[in-house]
């Protein structure tokens, strides 16, 4: 799996986007980037993938670089449900890498009234 | 569907007691995976099945530490005997393959307290 880095913490006001960033300057070609996320005492939570376009789906959006060497998380409009600790991950699927999802140590975003 | 179902939620036991973490995955689904999680070291892998095969448990810590998965609804993990520093909470996912997507759904976890 390529490294991932991720600022530690981050806030974001009730309403408002959140932008979460995710360098993967090392990422091969058949890498995907997934984010998960980890509400506070539960399992963590599928949210959105993908490898090189850029995706959309009820939860969030993911905007890849074009040298892929980089995405941004984006919560369109946070709500105080959305505090948690957001894990970017690029890994690839199929084989026998499938399922060996290796988690950091995420982004704690805290969403403010 | 109920999701991953993980019990016990809440596990206290004394050193060098059995404990068996039980789960059932989500029906249709032919991938099974226990993670462990603390704040030392973040979420690990220890191991994971394909249809009901262990398919790599290069992350079980040591020989103390089992995983059985007799049938496609129904998985354990065993820790005989417990020691303080199993302490943590475990989860379980499950998936079903697609090309492209590792997308796993985790269970609520099994939080264990070892004295």
């Amino acid at each position: 799996d390529a490294k991932t880095t991720q600022p530690t913490s981050m806030d974001c006001a009730e309403g408002r986007a959140a932008n979460l960033p995710c360098n993967h300057s090392t990422i091969s070609g058949n890498e995907y980037v997934y984010w998960y996320r980890q509400i506070h005492s539960q399992g963590p939570q599928y949210i959105i993938h993908g490898l090189k376009n850029n995706e959309t789906n009820e939860m969030a959006s993911l905007i890849i670089t074009e040298d892929r060497k980089s995405s941004t998380l984006i919560l369109p409009h946070a709500t105080l449900r959305d505090t948690a600790v957001y894990y970017c991950i690029a890994t690839n699927a199929g084989g026998t890498s499938y399922g060996k999802l290796t988690f950091g140590q995420g982004t704690i975003l805290t969403v403010h009234p | 569907d109920a999701g991953v179902i993980q019990s016990p939620r809440h596990e206290v036991t004394e050193m060098g007691q059995e404990v068996t973490l039980r789960c059932k995955p989500i029906s249709g689904h032919d991938y099974l995976f226990w993670y462990r999680q603390t704040m030392m070291r973040g979420l690990e892998l220890l191991i994971y099945f394909n249809n009901n095969v262990p398919i790599d448990d290069s992350g079980m810590p040591e020989d103390r530490f089992s995983a059985k998965m007799p049938n496609a609804s129904f998985s354990t993990l065993k820790i005989q005997p417990s020691e303080p520093r199993d302490s943590a909470v475990y989860f379980c996912a499950s998936s079903f393959f697609r090309s492209g997507a590792n997308v796993l759904t985790f269970g609520a976890g099994s939080r264990l307290t070892v004295l």
